[in-house]
């Protein structure tokens, strides 16, 4: 069985903060995709990235930044000089090889002036 | 290159009436799904298509819930009769292929009175 957890429910930064959001997951599959998903106010979910289960290694886009480690089942989400245009619902979720998206329950992010 | 188009924006039904609702996926997409948010959770897969034959539907209560896709490119999701619990906002998305990223509508908010 495939599981996503998203043990922060509520995170509150203040602007230009960092904020790490943390995801776990499991799966007996070896092939599997992890993505993140960001979900604003106005409520359509917007893909940020994907990763398979053979790429480990970590990826930047800008303000933000990924920490695969299979190690420890995560998939980590780093928010860098935190922005009030960051404030929504980010989703973690996995799949595997193509399958429906299995989502955590999400960790709403505030970020204040 | 247009997004994922779903109609209504918005329901208010009674419960045990109909209600349906459409999705028209990204040109080209063979792939689509339906998902079920209900507020404070993350989306639930309720049936995923590949052209128009299903792959997964065994989380779609099809006692009350269909879905179809015609010619593998629109859908629409039936609810007959609807219950209360069946409020939330229900999501369609669509990908290229199996195992890529998905991209979502803006969904449909199901009010059941």
């Amino acid at each position: 069985a495939q599981k996503v957890t998203q043990a922060q429910t509520e995170i509150s930064v203040v602007e230009k903060e960092d904020v790490t959001l943390d995801c776990v997951y499991e799966t007996r599959d070896t092939t599997y995709y992890l993505f993140w998903y960001k979900q604003p106010p106005s409520g359509e979910l917007v893909f940020l990235i994907r990763r398979n289960s053979f790429d480990e290694q970590n990826e930047i886009s800008g303000r933000y930044s990924w920490n695969f480690q299979k190690s420890t089942s995560s998939f980590n989400f780093t928010i860098t000089a935190s922005q009030v245009v960051d404030s929504a619902v980010y989703f973690c979720a996995l799949s595997n090889s193509g399958y429906a998206l299995n989502f955590g329950k999400g960790t709403s992010l505030l970020v204040t002036p | 290159e247009a997004g994922v188009a779903q109609s209504p924006r918005y329901k208010i039904i009674e419960k045990r009436q109909s209600v349906a609702f459409w999705c028209n996926p990204i040109s080209g997409h063979a792939t689509l799904y339906w998902y079920q948010q209900i507020l404070g959770q993350g989306p639930k897969l309720l049936i995923q298509f590949q052209n128009n034959g299903v792959v997964d539907d065994s989380q779609l209560p099809k006692d009350r819930f269909s879905a179809e896709r015609l010619k593998g490119v629109d859908s629409t999701l039936k609810i007959q009769p609807a219950k209360l619990e069946d409020s939330a906002v229900y999501l369609c998305a669509s990908s290229y292929l199996l195992a890529n990223e998905q991209f979502f509508g803006p969904g449909t908010r199901l009010t059941v009175l």
